[in-house]
């Protein structure tokens, strides 16, 4: 069975600090994907990125990166210097096998304040 | 582009009413998901249909039905609703059906907010 944890439930941070949200997933399949979503008010899923589990290239895209690192079967988030427009819940989601169905973390709820 | 849309926004039942849903993906994208958002459980994965048939469904009761049009659009059942059956249903679609890289990621629409009283 594939699950995902993300076992910050809350984050609060002052604008402009960085931040760090946790993912941590299991699976037995050899070829998987990693997934973070984040989720404004308004209630839509807004996709961020996606990670193949036989590509462990760290990426950046302007104030976000992510740290993919199999042996410890981690996929974490990194937001720099965070915005106010940062606050959301983020989900991370793992999905493979068959199916096609997505396993999602029960999401961390990340509060920017001025 | 227009995005995935999902039509009603909000929608109050009473319990052992029937709801439907409805759901139009992007255009192009063959697959559709829906997913169960309730408060406390997280979002559950319910359904996927791909080119017309159901092709895998999550750990729900039969109530929960639903079907692909052939113009990909696909509604979502749900009877004899129930009081916990009260959530955010939302929608996704994909380009194609296999995890390829066209396949990049799912996108969602918006939701609708389901209310049973």
């Amino acid at each position: 069975a594939q699950k995902v944890t993300q076992a910050q439930t809350e984050i609060s941070v002052v604008e402009k600090e960085d931040v760090t949200l946790d993912c941590v997933y299991e699976t037995r399949d050899t070829t998987y994907y990693l997934f973070w979503y984040k989720q404004p008010p308004s209630g839509e899923l807004v996709f961020l990125i996606r990670r193949n589990s036989f590509d462990e290239q760290n990426e950046i895209s302007g104030r976000y990166s992510w740290n993919f690192q199999k042996s410890t079967s981690s996929f974490n988030f990194t937001i720099t210097a965070s915005q106010v427009v940062d606050s959301a819940v983020y989900f991370c989601a793992l999905g493979g096998g068959g199916g096609n169905k997505l396993t999602f973390g029960t999401g961390t709820q990340l509060k920017v304040e001025l | 582009e227009a995005g995935v849309t999902q039509s009603p926004t909000h929608l109050i039942k009473t319990r052992g009413q029937q709801a439907t849903l409805r759901c139009s993906p992007i255009s192009g994208h063959t697959s559709v998901y829906w997913y169960q958002q309730a408060l406390g459980l997280g979002l559950q994965f319910l359904l996927w249909y791909d080119e017309g048939e159901e092709r895998n469904r999550g750990n729900f009761p039969p109530r929960f039905s639903g079907r692909q049009f052939p113009n990909y659009s696909s509604e979502l059942n749900v009877n004899a609703l129930e009081l916990e059956d009260s959530a955010l249903y939302l929608c996704a679609s994909s380009l194609g059906s296999t995890w390829d890289t066209r396949n990049y990621g799912y996108t969602f629409g918006s939701g609708t907010r389901l209310t049973v009283v």
